[in-house]
């Protein structure tokens, strides 16, 4: 099947600890993107990638780093500099620039001990 | 960057069109409307997107006005099963020109049997 898989579904860290969510995609899509939701809101968006070993900063990046070395993955790191770690992640690809939707992962929800 | 603002919740009745309203004032003209709708804890799923003219897909009508400051996504037959939080995005050009959404806090639909 093709998609966009998140794993794991549930994560749990303690205070001062990296963490790194996992993004994988099957879509051929260019673009990728990492967005943030708190309880009761929109997504927010982090870090977004056009292209492989290319990235940008979207609206709430601190605290936050990523790579892409491959086309089908764009791992996110939460790092202990994030101040409020604890929220829903949801990973999001497209086929790249032109008028095509985003199709998003199942999200992963992080919370921080 | 463009903002929505929806009503925070609405309820329809089973079987009956739910018209969900969304304002943009502040768009500008190359900027899409997107909508998407996310089930609890699950990635949003697209329904639709337009510019200017109203369109239609197997799920939703879109009718933006003619001055493209507010649009109505139309559900013609709600079902149970459309019971989610609606978004009305704008899409706007980020920076090296990927494309980027910006949520609002979205309408939370409710279907009533």
């Amino acid at each position: 099947d093709g998609g966009i898989t998140q794993s794991p579904k549930y994560l749990f860290r303690k205070e001062g600890q990296n963490v790194t969510l996992s993004c994988e995609q099957n879509l051929n899509h260019d673009a990728m993107y990492w967005y943030r939701q708190d309880p009761g809101q929109g997504l927010r968006l982090i870090y977004y990638s056009q292209i492989v070993n290319d990235f940008q900063k979207g609206d709430i990046a601190e605290g936050y780093s990523v790579s892409r070395e491959k086309k089908e993955s764009f791992p996110l790191t939460v790092t202990s500099a994030q101040k409020n770690p604890t929220a829903f992640y949801l990973c999001a690809s497209s086929i790249g620039r032109g008028n095509n939707e985003q199709f998003f992962g199942p999200g992963t929800r992080l919370t921080v001990l | 960057d463009a903002k929505t603002t929806q009503p925070p919740s609405m309820d329809c009745a089973e079987g009956r069109a739910a018209n969900l309203p969304c304002n943009h004032s502040t768009i500008s003209g190359n900027e899409y409307v997107y909508w998407y709708r996310q089930i609890h804890s699950q990635g949003p799923q697209y329904i639709i997107h337009g510019l200017k003219n109203n369109e239609t897909n197997e799920m939703a009508s879109l009718i933006i006005t003619e001055d493209r400051k507010s649009s109505t996504l139309i559900l013609p037959h709600a079902t149970l099963r459309d019971t989610a939080v609606y978004y009305c995005i704008v899409r706007v050009v980020g920076t090296s020109g990927t494309y980027k959404y910006i949520f609002g806090t979205g309408t939370r639909l409710k279907v009533l049997a």
